[in-house]
């Protein structure tokens, strides 16, 4: 089976800092891997995914993941936080086997940003 | 229509009625997805469309959840004599091709449901 855990609920940074959400999976295939966004009383709005090609995926504002194998980890990260960017990110595996293309979601981090 | 469209957005309803949720995919997206959104549970799996295949309903909790398609585009979630655990905001999201393809899934904003 596959499965997702976000280290950390909640995370704070200050504006301008940088942006660190921890994915790791697993899954008895490589995967793919996305990074969704939801903010308040909204559905969930891709960043980003990756689909095997470049494990150094850029998504929308700003915000980058790294599809490590050897850590199996899809970590995303952001530069410099805007107060925009206040919101609940959640990373999903889509994997093989008996969760053949299933999407299975990481149970979410929200990020707080303060000025 | 140019994105997923639930309706409902809100419903409360007593404990013990049934309830319809229902959910407009992306023209020409021929796979379906139910997602569930409760506190405390993350994003849990319900059912999933795709074409004409028989739909994959591993994750409907129990009997009282139900989900059809009708010609391949609207899809209606029916949940029969609701329980309060029941409330939670129900996601439909749809996607161009189906699993294993890599395709983005794009959501719904979703309808709120609340038993009381």
């Amino acid at each position: 089976a596959q499965s997702v855990t976000q280290l950390g609920s909640h995370v704070s940074v200050s504006e301008g800092a940088l942006v660190l959400l921890r994915c790791n999976y697993s899954s008895s295939v490589p995967p793919y891997l996305f990074w969704y966004v939801q903010y308040p009383n909204q559905g969930l709005q891709l960043l980003l995914k990756y689909t095997s090609a470049a494990t150094l995926v850029k998504g929308i504002n700003g915000f980058e993941a790294e599809f490590k194998k050897s850590e199996t980890s899809f970590h995303l990260t952001k530069p410099s936080a805007h107060m925009s960017d206040a919101a609940e990110y959640f990373c999903a595996v889509e994997g093989g086997g008996t969760s053949y293309g299933k999407l299975t979601f990481g149970q979410g981090t929200i990020l707080t940003v303060h000025p | 229509g140019a994105g997923v469209s639930q309706s409902p957005s809100n419903k409360v309803t007593e404990k013990g009625k049934d309830v319809e949720l229902r959910c407009d995919p992306i023209s020409g997206h021929t796979a379906l997805y139910w997602y569930r959104q409760s506190l405390g549970q993350g994003l849990e799996f319900l059912i999933y469309f795709q074409g004409n295949s028989a739909p994959d309903k591993s994750g409907l909790p129990s009997d009282r959840f139900s989900a059809e398609r009708t010609g391949g585009s609207v899809s209606t979630l029916t949940i029969q004599r609701t329980q309060q655990e029941d409330s939670a905001v129900y996601l439909c999201a749809s996607s161009l091709e189906g699993r294993g393809s890599g395709n983005t899934i794009y959501f719904g904003e979703g309808s709120w449901l609340t038993v009381v």
